[in-house]
């Protein structure tokens, strides 16, 4: 079936630190593939998603590509900030179902 | 646009007791889902409306778990009785179309605690 899998935190950066959350998946078909925010407090937002293979998905400095032949889309961003830190869900929606399935999420603290 | 409505933010009750949640999607957006997210865990998929049909609901604990979306627009979700292991955080979502390019856009959600 299809399947999620990211790195285990929480991860501790210190600021201006360079990020990288690893997220692998299992899925029949093409599936769409996100990441997912969630700050203290707050509800989930979508922070950017990409819809077939090698496409980038970019937003507020974070980026990931959408990788077929190793399956994964590792989230990354060149310098963090106190403010980037939250649990952040990697997701696949499948092409089939329409059915969003999550990973288990990764804490990420920033420490000034 | 106004997002998705969740109420009430917060439920305290004891076990056995019922309790409902409402969900009232981003307009014009004809599925609608809602979620279990246990603490540490990710969100788990009860149940999954294509405007007011069913679309999936096979992890949806059937003997304790309802939910209806019966005008095709808001839902209630509802536990009856509750277990201690139902205390969660009950996410409503809603997105334009089952498409897999169509993101699902979240509420706040529902904290629920049964003692």
């Amino acid at each position: 079936g299809n399947s999620v899998t990211q790195m285990e935190g929480p991860v501790t950066l210190s600021e201006e630190a360079f990020l990288t959350i690893n997220c692998t998946y299992t899925a029949t078909g093409y599936p769409s593939l996100f990441w997912y925010v969630q700050y203290p407090g707050e509800g989930l937002q979508l922070l950017l998603k990409a819809t077939k293979a090698d496409d980038k998905g970019s937003n507020k400095g974070f980026e990931a590509t959408y990788r077929k032949e190793t399956t994964s889309f590792h989230l990354e961003k060149g310098s963090v900030q106190v403010s980037d830190s939250a649990v952040y869900f990697c997701a696949l929606k499948a092409s089939n179902t329409g059915k969003l399935i999550f990973g288990q999420g990764t804490t990420l603290q920033v420490k000034p | 646009e106004a997002g998705v409505a969740q109420s009430p933010r917060y439920k305290i009750i004891e076990k056995r007791q019922s309790v409902a949640f409402w969900c009232n999607p981003i307009s014009g957006h004809a599925t609608l889902y809602w979620y279990q997210q246990i603490l540490g865990q990710g969100p788990k998929l009860l149940i999954q409306f294509q405007n007011n049909g069913v679309v999936d609901d096979s992890q949806l604990p059937k003997d304790r778990f309802s939910a209806e979306r019966l005008k095709g627009v808001d839902s209630t979700l509802k536990i009856q009785p509750a277990k201690l292991e139902d205390s969660a955080v009950y996410l409503c979502a809603s997105s334009l179309s089952q498409e897999e390019n169509s993101p699902l856009h979240f509420g706040n959600g529902t904290r629920l605690t049964v003692t």
